[in-house]
């Protein structure tokens, strides 16, 4: 049981260029989500999603794009990244119907935008 | 503005005493709270939380009190171990927005042996 799997850990993009975070859980959680953490401004939510084909909005969600086609998968996708978008990424995932401090956050992925 | 505000970004406490980490909300509609450890390079971890319907919940050296009046829970660490060295979020959902959460920006706790 791998729990919550982010991919790659370390990355940096030019401004303009698109890339993928991947994010994986193998718990059969309904609920996923990413978020991205600045200094000073904690974690805030960037998209989520309650089952496959299902997405939704959150607090800051400018520039990136999510889908879930599958229960274990949840991409977040930057078409083109800017300088703005520097932070590390983190993915959460939940069974839907438990409370909120059963979410299970991923190790992370620290981004770059030169 | 942040709904929710840590307002000390780093507590400096000694092996064995007390540490208090405050966390201060705006929104009244929030009715569930936590407080998450991250160590360096790793996700969050969840470490405890209180519902509104409490003002303190306990869970061995951990501690939370909530204070909805003054819109305040603090997180009680007794005694501070070195173990315990970490950045901690404060975090608060509502009940009718499921597993969304907003995040304090932090505090930093360094304990000295």
């Amino acid at each position: 049981n791998a729990g919550v799997t982010q991919t790659p850990k370390f990355q940096v993009l030019k401004t303009g260029q698109s890339m993928t975070l991947q994010c994986a859980q193998d718990m059969n959680h309904e609920y996923m989500s990413w978020y991205r953490q600045d200094p000073g401004m904690g974690l805030r939510l960037i998209h989520y999603s309650v089952g496959a084909g299902i997405t939704d909005q959150g607090e800051v969600p400018n520039g990136y794009n999510v889908s879930r086609s599958t229960t274990e998968d949840f991409p977040l996708r930057l078409l083109s990244a800017a300088p703005s978008q520097t932070s590390v990424y983190f993915c959460a995932s939940s069974h839907t119907s438990g409370r909120a401090d059963e979410q299970y956050f991923g190790p992370g992925t620290r981004l770059t935008v030169t | 503005d942040q709904q929710v505000k840590q307002n000390s970004p780093s507590l400096s406490v000694q092996e064995g005493r007390i540490s208090i980490l405050n966390c201060d909300y705006t929104n009244s509609m929030f009715d569930y709270f936590l407080w998450y450890k991250k160590y360096p390079a790793e996700g969050p971890t969840f470490l405890i939380s209180i519902s509104s319907i409490k003002d303190k919940n306990e869970d061995g050296r951990f501690t939370v009190f909530l204070n909805k009046s003054a819109k305040h829970l603090s997180l009680h660490i007794v005694p501070s171990q070195p173990g315990d060295s970490a950045v901690y979020f404060c975090a608060a959902s509502e009940n009718d927005a499921g597993n969304k959460l907003t995040f304090g920006g932090g505090t930093r706790v360094l304990v000295k042996p």
